[in-house]
């Protein structure tokens, strides 16, 4: 079965500084994705960001991007220019090529300080 | 609005007790996904069902069940509540894509 793993369970930023969250997962297969979810204070989940295992190229959207190492299983995300309303839970998780749900780390605390 | 909606928000009952949730998916989106978040067990998938029909189960106990009606809501049963059972449960919903679900806000369980 697959894991995901989030060693850091809680960072630190300041304001306008940038920050990386470290996840990694144990998986066998070689086609899967990738995710990053945001749960701010509300506890909705929101999709930051998202990465195909067969793309060799890391996934940016705006101030978010990842750095992803397929041969380490190793998938972090980058926050630049950090703001307040950045600070949430972040979750990083796997879905299977061929399966449908999703497997979550077990979060990283993000506090942003002004 | 992310499009999934769930219903009640807030949920208070005493043990013993048996509840429904409700979620409707985002309009087109086939699949219905139960999550549970407790403090101690983070995301824990329960369930999901493709157009009615139960494609895979999780870390689902016995007490707990699910169904998928035709208009493609889907209710999460719960009976002989404990206190362990006090979460948030999340409904998602996807697409014939892959790129990630759409969650619902939630709703919380607080047994007492």
């Amino acid at each position: 079965a697959q894991t995901v793993t989030q060693s850091q369970p809680e960072m630190s930023v300041q304001e306008a500084e940038t920050v990386t969250l470290s996840c990694t997962y144990d998986t066998s297969e070689s086609d899967y994705y990738l995710f990053w979810y945001k749960q701010p204070p509300s506890r909705q989940m929101i999709l930051v960001i998202r990465q195909e295992a067969y793309k060799q190229q890391n996934a940016t959207e705006n101030r978010f991007s990842v750095n992803f190492q397929k041969a380490a299983k190793s998938f972090s995300l980058k926050i630049s220019d950090s703001q307040l309303g950045d600070a949430a839970m972040y979750f990083c998780a796997y879905r299977s090529e061929y399966g449908n749900k999703l497997v979550f780390g077990a979060g990283t605390i993000l506090r942003v300080k002004s | 609005d992310s499009g999934v909606t769930q219903t009640p928000k807030h949920l208070i009952t005493a043990t013993g007790q048996r509840v429904t949730l409700r979620c409707s998916p985002r309009s087109g989106d086939l699949s219905v996904y139960w999550y549970q978040q407790s403090l101690d067990q983070g995301l824990q998938f329960l369930i999901h069902y493709y157009n009615g029909e139960e494609r895979a189960k999780g870390n689902i106990l016995e007490r707990f069940s699910a169904q998928q009606f035709p208009d493609l809501h889907s209710e999460l049963n719960l009976s002989s509540l404990e206190l362990g059972d006090s979460a948030l449960y999340f409904c998602a919903s996807s697409g014939t894509n892959v790129y990630g679900y759409t969650f619902g806000s939630g709703t919380r369980l607080t047994v007492v």
